[in-house]
């Protein structure tokens, strides 16, 4: 299976201040025949459900600020938020799909 | 309006078997691949199954296969999760999602979740 490893595990932020989020695979996640990268980012904010922010890599998801921004390839990428804001807050996961099981990291706290 | 509700979640026994439900609405659900995640008491994120749009691909984590058993019915726009041999450690929020599967693939729609206790 395809080990994600995200860091740091928590976050202390101050709203206003940027943050960056790391998440390696322990294979690469990029699919030859096709070009796409199956990484994608998730946040989950307190009792809800998980909501895409990036797919494939860099492509923010519908309604997701453009102070969210993805990046990486081969088996390293990064989520950066350029200035956290209060609704921010919340558990971050990267996960990869380019092979079954699918498998998450192990979330990163992002908190005040 | 676009969505996914689970439902089917509840209090069993050890070797017990649910059967979890999840409708969706405003989406043309048989066209889309789905899926279903977990979520353990304070723990993070686990994929447990995903099923093709026309069920002729089915998926487990190991962590449940040979126990619990994906379906879908594509005529009532009702995806299923029959669980069976339930162990302590299947106790947790279980999430129906949509894999967008067109030309990019990601989970874009997840429901609110239901609640499996095993104890």
């Amino acid at each position: 299976d395809i080990v994600m490893t995200q860091t740091p595990l928590y976050l202390p932020v101050t709203p206003g201040e940027p943050a960056s989020i790391s998440c390696r695979s322990s294979q690469r996640l990029l699919d030859n025949d096709d070009g796409h990268t199956f990484l994608d980012w998730f946040l989950q904010k307190p009792g809800q459900s998980p909501q895409l922010l990036i797919y494939s890599v860099s492509y923010r998801a519908s309604g997701v600020p453009d102070r969210f921004s993805g990046s990486g390839s081969g088996t390293n990428f990064t989520l950066k938020i350029s200035r956290v804001e209060a609704e921010d807050f919340g558990v971050y996961y990267c996960i990869q799909h380019i092979e079954f099981p699918h498998t998450f990291g192990q979330g990163t706290t992002l908190e005040i | 309006e676009l969505g996914l509700v689970e439902s089917g979640g509840s209090l069993v026994q050890p070797g017990g078997s649910l059967r979890l439900s999840c409708a969706a609405s405003g989406f043309t659900f048989n066209r889309f691949n789905m899926n279903w995640v977990r979520q353990g008491p304070g723990k993070g994120l686990e994929w447990i199954s995903s099923i093709s749009a026309s069920s002729d691909s089915i998926y487990y984590a190991d962590s449940v296969k040979g126990r619990f058993t994906i379906s879908r019915d594509n005529s009532k726009r009702f995806l299923y999760l029959h669980m069976n041999s339930l162990r302590a450690e299947d106790t947790a929020v279980y999430y129906c999602a949509r894999n967008w599967n067109f030309y990019y693939y990601y989970m874009d729609v997840w429901g609110k979740g239901t609640t499996v206790t095993v104890s």
